[in-house]
């Protein structure tokens, strides 16, 4: 049974750019939570989407914002990047009831 | 709110002994809660959780723990640590109501070193 997949594993943009992350669920798991981590806040929510629309959202400015397609793959986005925005960003796949999450292994994002 | 606290930074076990990781929850309703560990630029691994049920729970490579309702606490054991075990430890919580299935609340983590 395939994992969760996170696109790509590392990443380094510039200021003031846009990036866009990829997480593709366990087939048949219909939620997907994004995550960052970094070492001074530790783990923190960013968002939650199930069949296709959010349901639950961290406080995080609005320059974060996600989707999620149809056949659940799930892609987040950062605009206008700020050198605070380096992390680990994991994403977390579940069917949806909140009774487990499988993590993928995080897209390393650096901002210069 | 919900919120996790793992008042411990880093603990420090010699192989062989046993391992304790703390972990202590504030939440609304029902706690869901969990064991993940970290590997250095890996994602979370799972080890365990409680839903329900038995307050001692077992799960992956020998780990344990057990959920204390009273103490507000679900600590993680293993009876004897391998320096494999060296890795960081989250401890997160969910309350019960439907509309944060999707909403984890993790511990700062505790960093384990076991020693040969």
């Amino acid at each position: 049974k395939a994992g969760v997949t996170q696109t790509p594993r590392y990443l380094i943009k510039t200021r003031g750019q846009q990036v866009t992350l990829s997480c593709s669920p366990i087939s048949g798991h219909r939620s997907v939570s994004w995550y960052q981590q970094t070492p001074g806040q530790g783990l923190q929510f960013l968002f939650e989407y199930f069949s296709e629309t959010q349901r639950n959202k961290g406080n995080f400015p609005g320059r974060f914002s996600g989707r999620q397609f149809s056949n659940s793959r799930s892609e987040m986005n950062v605009s206008t990047l700020e050198l605070g925005d380096s992390a680990l960003y994991l994403c977390a796949s579940s069917v949806g009831q909140g009774v487990g999450y499988t993590f993928g292994s995080g897209t390393r994002l650096t901002v210069v | 709110a919900q919120s996790v606290a793992q008042p411990e930074d880093q603990v420090n076990v010699a192989e062989g002994n046993p391992l304790t990781v703390k972990c202590t929850y504030s939440v609304s309703g029902n706690p869901y809660l969990f064991w993940y560990v970290q590997y250095p630029n890996r994602g979370l691994q799972f080890l365990l959780k409680y839903i329900t049920g038995d307050n001692l729970v077992k799960g992956s490579y020998g780990f344990e723990a057990e959920f204390n309702k009273s103490q507000t606490s679900f600590h993680l054991k293993k009876p004897s640590a391998l320096v494999s075990d060296s890795a960081l430890y989250f401890c997160a919580v969910r309350d019960g109501a439907t509309d944060s299935w999707g909403k984890l609340q993790f511990g700062a983590g505790t960093q384990v070193v076991v020693t040969p």
